[in-house]
């Protein structure tokens, strides 16, 4: 199985802030890497698939890039909606392994 | 607009089986594979199986290999998850989930399983 190592585990930040989320594959899994937000009690929903796009009704300020086995979340200008949990995902082949989760805090 | 709606958790004896379903619609369920996954209280998402558009492939974490079983009834727009011999491990909310990357990815709401004695 893919192994997704998400860092850091966890951090805290203010709202207007920029942060970086950073998501390592054990191997390489060109694109096929999505990311979900979490909020307690609730579904995850996706934010970004394949490593870039942007799904639809998700706002502008969440991006992401990379390749392979390296891939980052971005968030510009956070604001108090996005405190949550942030999942990686990889869909390169079966079983489809999540990352274990970074939690953004308010700091 | 895609909906899936879980039932059939509670709380169950270790040992003992419980079937938990998953309704679809706004989409063609028989289109696309389906899949469990699972969240302990407090703990991360953790992909529990996978079943074909048409049922004929199926997949298991190591986890529950053995004892859950995947199915799909495409006439009447239902997942199921058929859980024997559970262990306290096994406690978590169970989401369906359609894993499409893309406008079609779609969560259930989660159906909470307790494993308890």
């Amino acid at each position: 199985d893919i192994q997704l190592t998400q860092s850091p585990s966890s951090l805290s930040a203010s709202v207007g802030d920029r942060i970086t989320i950073a998501c390592r594959a054990s191997q390489s899994i060109s694109i096929y890497l999505n990311w979900y937000q979490q909020k307690p009690g609730k579904a995850p929903k996706l934010l970004i698939y394949a490593a870039s796009s942007l799904q639809s009704g998700v706002p502008s300020r969440f991006s992401g890039s990379g390749s392979a086995t390296d891939f980052t979340l971005t968030i510009n200008s956070l604001q108090p909606e996005d405190f949550a949990t942030y999942y990686c995902q990889q869909t390169y082949n079966t079983p489809p392994t999540f990352g274990q989760g970074t939690k953004l805090a308010i700091k | 607009q895609v909906h899936l709606v879980e039932s059939g958790g509670g709380v169950v004896q270790p040992g003992k089986s419980l079937r938990l379903s998953c309704a679809a619609s706004g989409f063609t369920f028989s289109s696309y594979s389906m899949h469990w996954v699972r969240q302990a209280p407090g703990k991360g998402l953790e992909w529990v199986a996978l079943t074909s558009y048409d049922g004929t492939h199926k997949y298991y974490a190591d986890s529950v290999k053995g004892r859950f079983t995947v199915s799909r009834d495409n006439s009447k727009n239902t997942l199921y998850l058929q859980m024997n011999s559970l262990r306290s491990e096994d406690t978590a909310v169970y989401y369906c989930a359609t894993l499409r990357a893309g406008p079609a990815d779609c969560w259930g709401q989660g159906t909470l399983v307790t494993v308890s004695s």
